[in-house]
């Protein structure tokens, strides 16, 4: 059965504390996604990577940065968390293909609070 | 630049009613990939199926059904005979074949069925 599993599913922070998700895929994939969910707003993408140490923008990457030492593990760091960032945090996983362009796998998501 | 639209934010019906969830999307690509996925309470994604651009035909699954239509640039989804298990939010998605390999999430459509 494929996984994806994230650090924490409940996590509550101070302002101006660092901050690592971790997320770890057993499934060899090449590309893994880091998003944010809000209300109203959907999945925004944070940052992907698509091999070991690298590492693409998303949509919105202010305020956040990402580590990918390994291929089965990817981790979003905020660097000084700020209220503007408390939402849901799901990292997501997808192997590489050409042609076949398959389907992202999720994780169960990360709720972080900033307080 | 690719986008996808939901424009129903949340829908309620009775249980065996029949519904449908409007996607709307934009693309320049002419290769691309739909997706449907499903987020139950527990918040993790359950992938519902993936369409690819040059696959017209409609698709059944059970009590699933998905309609593509390029001309109006639409995946819609409807569920027969809905049951309080049913209830979630559901995300369509748009990737573009040659693009960052990333994907783009509508807003998302809370349904909930009642019994």
């Amino acid at each position: 059965d494929v996984k994806v599993t994230q650090s924490s599913r409940y996590l509550v922070k101070r302002t101006g504390e660092k901050v690592f998700l971790e997320c770890v895929q057993d499934m060899d994939h090449e590309n893994m996604f880091w998003y944010r969910q809000d209300p109203g707003l959907g999945l925004r993408l944070i940052y992907f990577s698509y091999d070991v140490k690298m590492k693409e923008k998303g949509d919105i990457p202010e305020g956040y940065s990402v580590s990918r030492e390994k291929k089965e593990r990817f981790s979003l760091i905020l660097e000084s968390a700020s209220t503007n960032q408390t939402s849901m945090y799901l990292c997501a996983s997808r192997a590489s293909g050409g042609a076949f362009f398959g389907e992202q796998f999720f994780g169960p998501g990360t709720r972080l609070t900033v307080l | 630049a690719q986008k996808v639209t939901q424009a129903q934010t949340e829908i309620s019906v009775v249980e065996k009613e029949d519904v449908t969830l409007d996607c709307v999307y934009e693309t320049r690509d002419t290769t691309y990939y739909l997706f449907w996925y499903k987020q139950p309470p527990s918040g993790e994604l359950v992938f519902l199926i993936r369409r690819n651009s040059f696959d017209e035909q409609n698709e059944i699954s059970g009590r699933y059904s998905w309609n593509f239509q390029k001309s109006t640039s639409s995946f819609n989804f409807t569920i027969t005979a809905s049951q309080v298990v049913d209830s979630a939010v559901y995300f369509c998605a748009l990737s573009e074949a040659w693009g960052n390999n990333d994907m783009r999430f509508g807003a998302g459509t809370r349904l909930t069925v009642k019994p």
